[in-house]
């Protein structure tokens, strides 16, 4: 089983719609990163978060550190947000980051 | 302010060869961690940096190697290239240890 696993796997949308992308974690961590990634591959941190909430545009990311699981919403969806969003966590003391398999979003217009 | 910077972007090599990909962190940020990206394992830890010192190592063979260089510059070392190192290698800074992590582009290998 991963230390960190994303669902849905694959999601695809209407334009306007809100989303919900989830991430389960099995192990003790420092902080959760929420990344973006676009065809090309380059990788842009959206969040990071120890705790609660944050808010950036459309873009709201949450954590439940008890209950191991973020969540990232993206509300007025548009079809430039179609990317590839991953979840990774620092684990524990450590400074290196672990990985979801990341999920494959596709806003249509 | 730039951000990191990844070099070369694209680069081809034979199996038996050898490459040393570049990435230069944003001004200020001390920690270089450096990651595989393949479609079948997807995003790997490979190695981190901080103070020209190797910190983490992940579960990769002994031909990956890298350093850091005062100015906090990374370099990492593939030797004997093989076919599957065949993907995208990224690096990420942050200012401190386990801080924020700001990616460069990545570096394409191909391994032929």
């Amino acid at each position: 089983k991963n230390e960190v696993e994303q669902s849905p796997q694959n999601l695809t949308a209407q334009e306007g719609e809100f989303i919900t992308i989830n991430c389960s974690y099995s192990v003790g961590i420092s902080a959760l990163h929420w990344l973006q990634q676009h065809p090309g591959g380059g990788i842009v941190s959206l969040f990071m978060l120890s705790s609660g909430k944050k808010k950036h545009g459309r873009l709201i990311a949450t954590i439940n550190i008890q209950e191991k699981h973020s969540s990232l919403h993206i509300t007025a969806s548009h079809p430039r947000d179609s990317a590839v969003y991953i979840c990774a966590v620092y684990t524990g003391a450590n400074s290196k980051l672990t990985f979801g398999k990341g999920i494959t979003l596709s806003v249509r217009p | 302010k730039a951000g990191v910077t990844q070099t070369p972007r694209y680069l081809i090599k034979t199996r038996g060869q050898q490459v040393t990909l570049s990435c230069s962190p944003i001004s200020g940020h001390r920690s270089v961690s450096w990651y595989q990206q393949t479609p079948g394992q997807g995003l790997q830890f490979l190695f981190e940096y901080f103070s020209e010192t190797q910190r983490n190592k992940g579960n990769f063979p002994g031909r990956f190697s890298g350093r850091q260089f005062s100015n906090s510059r990374s370099e990492m070392n593939v030797s004997t290239l093989e076919l599957g190192d065949s993907a995208l290698y990224l690096c990420a800074s942050s200012l401190a240890r386990g801080g924020d992590a700001f990616f460069g582009q990545g570096t394409r290998l191909t391994v032929v």
